[in-house]
């Protein structure tokens, strides 16, 4: 398995900024994920960041809205920009492709509400 | 985005019971895992299973794939308070990318 972690853990923002989330592993992973889950419900993919090129978005997420960066294969960051009250949400990160299984591991999640 | 149906979908047991969930797809799958997430917590991967008619354990979780490929169960044997959770289905087709379940939600009586 994976150690991942978070940064922040949760965070109360205002309408209109932008939060830029931060993703750990402690070993190198193949593919980065970012998934979002609102209250109740499941996971929704938003992207797939590989290193060194750029993220591929799932429908209805884009760039603009959901920035996404993968300096190396240890670290993500994923930015909510421009946040609305709908953004309220958990974001989790979750690398794959570690230890050569395809196997998921999820971060702690990072729990975002919009004022 | 799409998901898999799981059921049930929620379901209140007594201490001791087993409990069964399945994930049904109308894709064929190379990859099935299962999740337990607990309030406040990311999901936390229980079991993996890489082939169709594998049927795995991990202390009183079993999980199977199912031979169609399609579907997968999973069963948790004298069920214990701290089973509480929302247990998620996982299935890819081998790229490394999955879909997720709409989730179990369990609760416990004691």
């Amino acid at each position: 398995s994976a150690v991942i972690s978070q940064k922040p853990s949760r965070d109360i923002c205002q309408r209109g900024t932008s939060l830029t989330i931060q993703c750990q592993v402690d070993s190198q992973v193949t593919m980065m994920f970012w998934y979002r889950q609102q209250p109740g419900q499941s996971l929704t993919l938003i992207a797939t960041a590989n290193q060194g090129s750029e993220a591929t978005y799932e429908s209805g997420f884009v760039i603009d809205k959901f920035p996404i960066s993968r300096p190396n294969l240890t670290f993500s960051t994923l930015t909510v920009s421009n946040m609305s009250p709908e953004d309220s949400s958990i974001y989790l990160c979750s690398p794959s492709g570690v230890g050569g299984q395809e196997t998921q591991y999820f971060g702690p999640g990072t729990r975002l509400l919009v004022l | 985005g799409q998901q898999l149906n799981q059921s049930p979908q929620s379901m209140f047991i007594q201490e001791g019971e087993d409990v069964s969930m399945n994930c049904t797809s109308s894709s064929i799958f190379n990859t099935w895992l299962w999740y337990k997430q607990e309030p406040g917590e990311g999901p936390v991967l229980l079991i993996a299973l890489y082939k169709a008619g594998e049927l795995t354990s991990n202390g009183r979780l079993t999980a199977q794939f199912g031979i169609t490929r399609k579907d997968s169960f999973l069963n948790i044997s004298a069920s214990i308070p701290s089973d509480v959770g929302i247990y998620f289905c996982a299935g890819s087709s081998g790229t490394y990318k999955y879909i997720f379940g709409t989730g179990t939600r369990l609760k416990v009586l004691a």
